[in-house]
Formats: C-alpha cells, sequence, structure tokens
C-alpha cells in the first residue's frame, strides 16, 4: 500500500495570509489525524477526522481548521497566520483512531516571514 | 487535561549498552501509551505501545513497563546500535470516541559505535 502523503513539502508565506496543507492518508484509512510539532512545544495534537467528521479537537485557536473529504483526504487550514505557525505540520492516518496504529507523513514544514 | 513528562531530554549511550526512557502522566483515566521514533528529517514511526490493562510488552530488543499505580511507563532498549539513534517520543491518550493524545517532550538518544 502507498503509505500517506503530504502536499506540499514546504512552504513560506508571511503574516497574515492564510495557508492549507492536504493529507493523502493509506488507501481503507478512514481517521487522519494532525499534528504541529516545534522545537519549543514538541508534538500536539491538532485534530482528527473520521469519516468526514471532526471527532476529536485540541487546544489550538480557531484560525486552525481542517476537514476531510469522502475519500478520507483531509486539508488543514490555517487563517491569519503569526510568526509563531512556523512548524513541522504532520498528519497520521489509522484505521480507527489514534489508540491503532498510526502512519505518520513526511510533513509539510512551513515557515511565516 | 494530561500532562506528560519525559525524562531523559538527551540519553547518550555506548552501542551495546541498554538506554531506558521514562514518562509520567497526570491522567489516571489514560490507558493507552504509544512509543515513536523519529530518526532525523524522518517522520514519526510507532516501535511499540502498550495498554493500562498490561504490564509489560516486548518486542525483540524492545521493551515497555507500565506501572499505573505510579502513573509512569517506560521504554528500554537493549543491546542498542548506532541506527537506534533517533529521538523518541512517549504519549497517552484515554480510549474511546473523544480523545486528545497528549506527547512527552522527546528524548534524543545517541548512541555511540
Amino acid at each position: 500500500k502507498a503509505g500517506v502523503t503530504q502536499t506540499p513539502r514546504y512552504l513560506i508565506k508571511t503574516r497574515g495570509q492564510q495557508v492549507t496543507l492536504s493529507c493523502s492518508p493509506i488507501s481503507g484509512h478512514r481517521s487522519v489525524s494532525w499534528y504541529q510539532q516545534t522545537p519549543g512545544q514538541g508534538l500536539q495534537f491538532l485534530f482528527e477526522y473520521f469519516s468526514e467528521t471532526q471527532r476529536n479537537k485540541g487546544n489550538f485557536p480557531g484560525r486552525f481548521s481542517g476537514r476531510q473529504f469522502s475519500n478520507s483526504r483531509s486539508e488543514m487550514n490555517v487563517s491569519t497566520l503569526e510568526l509563531g505557525d512556523s512548524a513541522l505540520y504532520l498528519c497520521a492516518s489509522s484505521s480507527s483512531g489514534f489508540q491503532e496504529t498510526q502512519y505518520f507523513g513526511p510533513g509539510t514544514r512551513l515557515l511565516v516571514l | 487535561g494530561e500532562n506528560v513528562e519525559q525524562h531523559p531530554s538527551t540519553l547518550s549511550v555506548q552501542e551495546g549498552d541498554s538506554a531506558v526512557i521514562k514518562c509520567t502522566y497526570s491522567d489516571s483515566a489514560s490507558n493507552y501509551f504509544p512509543w515513536y521514533k523519529q530518526e532525523l528529517g524522518k517522520r514519526p514511526q510507532l516501535i511499540i505501545d502498550i495498554r493500562s490493562n498490561v504490564g509489560e510488552k516486548k518486542d525483540q530488543r524492545i521493551a515497555v513497563t507500565l506501572n499505573k499505580t505510579a502513573k509512569h511507563f517506560s521504554l528500554h532498549i537493549t543491546e542498542t546500535q548506532p541506527e537506534d539513534s533517533a529521538v523518541y517520543f512517549c504519549a497517552a491518550s484515554i480510549s474511546g470516541g473523544s480523545y486528545i493524545p497528549t506527547f512527552g517532550r522527546g528524548t534524543s538518544l545517541i548512541v555511540h559505535p
């Protein structure tokens, strides 16, 4: 099976802009989770989508949003970018959720200038 | 919410030695504890996990132990090899439809040949 893919891999934006990141899960996986990874805060859970519904949400402001399509592909959007949003954004897919083996994508590295 | 502390932040060992990384959690309701390995520039990968109804789990050179009373769990790597060099993350979550996985800050393991 093909692994989890994320696009784009690298992105440079300026403050105030918005960005959309995409994640294609492993075929057959219905759960997609998003994480933010920074040197200062480590790995933090953003949200999880399952069958097109947001099932869980971490402690991030409303500027961070996401959605999932009927083919399980997921997008996350960050509006009004701030310098502190610079991070590696990882998505992970699993068959049913976090308590099953999660397979991570390569990540999208976002730099906000 | 849940708080996960991970120690040490850096661990340097000689090839062939054992390595132990410890995590403590705060929420006694947490019942799923995975460990992830992230090599430099690569995506995190699940290496072993344990659920609260089990005290210990082994997979070749890797083992995880769980002490529910003390609310801590540890990763044990025996006969370390240079390819074990990576950042290791622990996490804790609660099963069920609603979960927010909480991660430790990571341990950088360096195995010297």
